[in-house]
């Protein structure tokens, strides 16, 4: 089981604020970091899938850094709306994984 | 046009019965998993299999058997349920390995009374 944490495990923000998240994992025989975005009630939706030390990638309002030298990957939601309310969890997988080893997510409540 | 389906959503039966929860995915993916929501709300895998090799979680009990019977289906059937069995269980799929997007069916919550 490789440990993967994230933090804060809750965040509560108000409409139009800017939030990260951070992930941590294990730095030695990096592979790939998944970020995902779950509703209660549905399914996780993937984000991003980040390979590459130094990898950023941009969906709409929503970003995320990668390095895998130090073990760690932040997501960035600029302007959080009501709708961004959802648990963000990152998954990671190492060179020989078969799976993604989840972390416990960030459970992010934006109100108006 | 479900990408990924799970059936039954919910599920609920006595300990010591055999079930089985079906799995399919229509994306053309050639690996599909299993992962269990425990009562952390923490997604764990228990199985990973493609074409070619099934790998097994470890920690997965012998009484928990994926069966594909083609490419596009991963079914999970699980022998003399245990009250620790309850929990909300995961398919999911992917084009190759871990770094491709997976995507995720909508659950189905075991209950075992």
């Amino acid at each position: 089981i490789l440990n993967v944490e994230q933090s804060p495990q809750s965040l509560h923000v108000q409409e139009g604020d800017s939030t990260n998240f951070t992930c941590s994992f294990p730095s030695s025989n990096f592979y790939a970091l998944h970020w995902y975005r779950w509703e209660t009630a549905k399914s996780p939706e993937a984000l991003f899938v980040m390979t590459l030390n130094g990898d950023e990638k941009k969906k709409g309002r929503i970003s995320a850094t990668l390095n895998t030298k130090e073990g760690y990957s932040y997501l960035y939601i600029k302007g959080s709306q009501p709708e961004d309310s959802a648990t963000y969890l990152c998954a990671f997988s190492h060179y020989s994984g078969y799976a993604l080893n989840f972390g416990k997510g960030t459970s992010l409540l934006v109100t108006p | 046009d479900t990408a990924v389906s799970q059936t039954p959503k919910y599920l609920v039966t006595q300990m010591g019965n055999d079930k089985s929860i079906k799995c399919e995915q229509n994306l053309g993916h050639d690996t599909m998993y299993w992962y269990k929501q425990d009562s952390k709300k923490f997604l764990k895998i228990m199985f990973s299999y493609n074409n070619k090799e099934l790998i097994i979680n470890e920690t997965v009990p012998n009484r928990f058997s994926p069966k594909s019977p083609d490419k596009a289906h991963l079914n999970l059937h699980i022998n003399s349920l245990e009250l620790g069995d309850s929990a909300v269980y995961f398919c999911a799929s992917s084009q190759g390995g871990t770094r491709h997007t997976q995507y995720f069916g909508p659950g189905t919550r075991l209950t075992v009374l």
